[in-house]
Order: C-alpha cells, then sequence, then structure tokens
C-alpha cells in the first residue's frame, strides 16, 4: 500500500542552524501539507503547497519556514534559522485530487534544537 | 474562531468494556470531519471521514457518527491493541485542516 515517507526520523541541531526535512509524498497525490506537534499537545497545520504553491499558511509559518517540491517525488520543509522552540514532531501530509478530503501522514521527523 | 474540541482528555476502559468518545467543533462551513489514530511516536493512521449530519462510518470495533455540531467514536468491545490517541480533524474547504488535542485510550486485559 502506498505510504508517505520522511527522512531522517530524527534530527539533532544546534540552535541557529538550518534544517531541512524531507518527505516523499504518494505518487499520485497533488496536494502536500506540514504540520509540526510539540511534545504533549496538538497537532498543528503549518502550511500546504498546491500547483507548486502555497495555498496557505498558518501564524506559525513565519519567514524562517520555506517549502519547495524541488522535483516530482519530494517535498521539503526548511527552517532557516531554528530556535529552541522549533523542537518538535514534523508531520508531512498528501491527499489526492480524488476520492475524500482526507491526508495521509508520514511516520515524522523528530527535530531537536539544543 | 473555528475550533475542535474532544472529550474526555483520557479515557481508561476495560477491555470489553464499550465507550464513545467525543468531538465537538465550531467551524464555517463544514467540508469534512476526519478521525485518526496516533500511536505513541507515530503520524496519524487515518480512519473515517465523515461530510454531512446524519453519516456513519464503521471499521472492526470503531463507529463514527455526525451531527451538525459534533461527531462520535464508538467503540465497541475494545482491545489492549486499540490503545492511543484518537485524533479528530475538520476540513473546511480552504486547504487547512484542523485538529483537536486529541482523546488518549487505555484499554486494560
Amino acid at each position: 500500500e502506498p505510504e508517505v515517507t520522511q527522512t531522517p526520523s530524527h534530527q539533532v541541531t544546534q540552535m541557529g542552524q538550518e534544517v531541512i526535512l524531507r518527505c516523499v509524498p504518494i505518487s499520485n497525490h497533488l496536494y502536500f501539507y506540514w504540520y509540526r506537534q510539540i511534545l504533549g499537545q496538538k497537532v498543528e497545520f503549518l502550511v500546504s503547497f498546491y500547483n507548486n504553491e502555497i495555498s496557505e499558511k498558518s501564524e506559525i509559518f513565519d519567514d524562517q519556514f520555506s517549502v519547495e517540491r524541488p522535483d516530482g517525488s519530494n517535498f521539503t520543509l526548511k527552517i532557516r534559522s531554528t530556535k529552541l522552540e522549533d523542537s518538535a514532531m514534523y508531520f508531512c501530509a498528501s491527499r489526492g485530487l480524488r476520492g475524500g478530503n482526507e491526508q495521509f501522514f508520514g511516520p515524522g521527523t523528530r527535530l531537536t534544537v539544543l | 474562531e473555528d475550533q475542535v474540541t474532544q472529550s474526555p482528555e483520557a479515557l481508561r476502559l476495560q477491555e470489553g468494556e464499550s465507550s464513545s468518545l467525543n468531538c465537538s467543533y465550531t467551524v464555517s462551513g463544514l467540508r469534512g470531519l476526519f478521525w485518526y489514530r496516533q500511536d505513541p511516536g507515530k503520524g496519524p493512521e487515518f480512519l473515517f471521514t465523515l461530510y454531512s449530519a446524519g453519516e456513519e462510518k464503521e471499521k472492526e470495533r470503531l463507529k463514527a457518527t455526525l451531527t451538525k455540531k459534533e461527531s462520535f467514536l464508538h467503540i465497541t468491545a475494545p482491545k489492549p491493541e486499540d490503545s492511543a490517541t484518537y485524533l479528530c480533524a475538520v476540513y473546511t474547504g480552504g486547504f487547512k485542516t484542523i485538529f483537536g488535542a486529541g482523546t488518549r485510550l487505555f484499554v486494560k486485559a
């Protein structure tokens, strides 16, 4: 069964460093999303991406964040200068054009900022 | 402001003890309500989508229902492997999905 994959599973970085989180959505999906979940808290929407552009973003998704679909399979989230409060699980999700509006999530990347 | 509230925060059941989880929502223009299961350290796993009041969906021991203001996830005769956090989320037709805080379910053998 097709699934969303994410790499790395765990990323440790120093405050102020740039990180890139990678996702491979399900192959025929056209809508892509990033969410974060701080330990013990709810899943929070960051950004949605469709037709090679951001379709919506939350207040969390400030100038330190960017997304890109560099080729036909990868979808990335870049954090330019990480802060301690960026430590969280980051989930990628994708949705197909047909069928319901449900999104399918990857296993997540745990980001730890020291 | 769009809001999703889940109750209870945590629920402890004995194996075989049926119960229900609640998700109440206040959104402008519901386009879909989702239920997900999340195991510790993992991504949410899709369970159901409901679109309109009166709709019901079933999968094994789980049944989801929807009214105009809330959704219920009914768990019939749960087993220990049903222990997880159950997340409710609403889709309002933009490109944003709003999640509730979840209900942590513990099923004891």
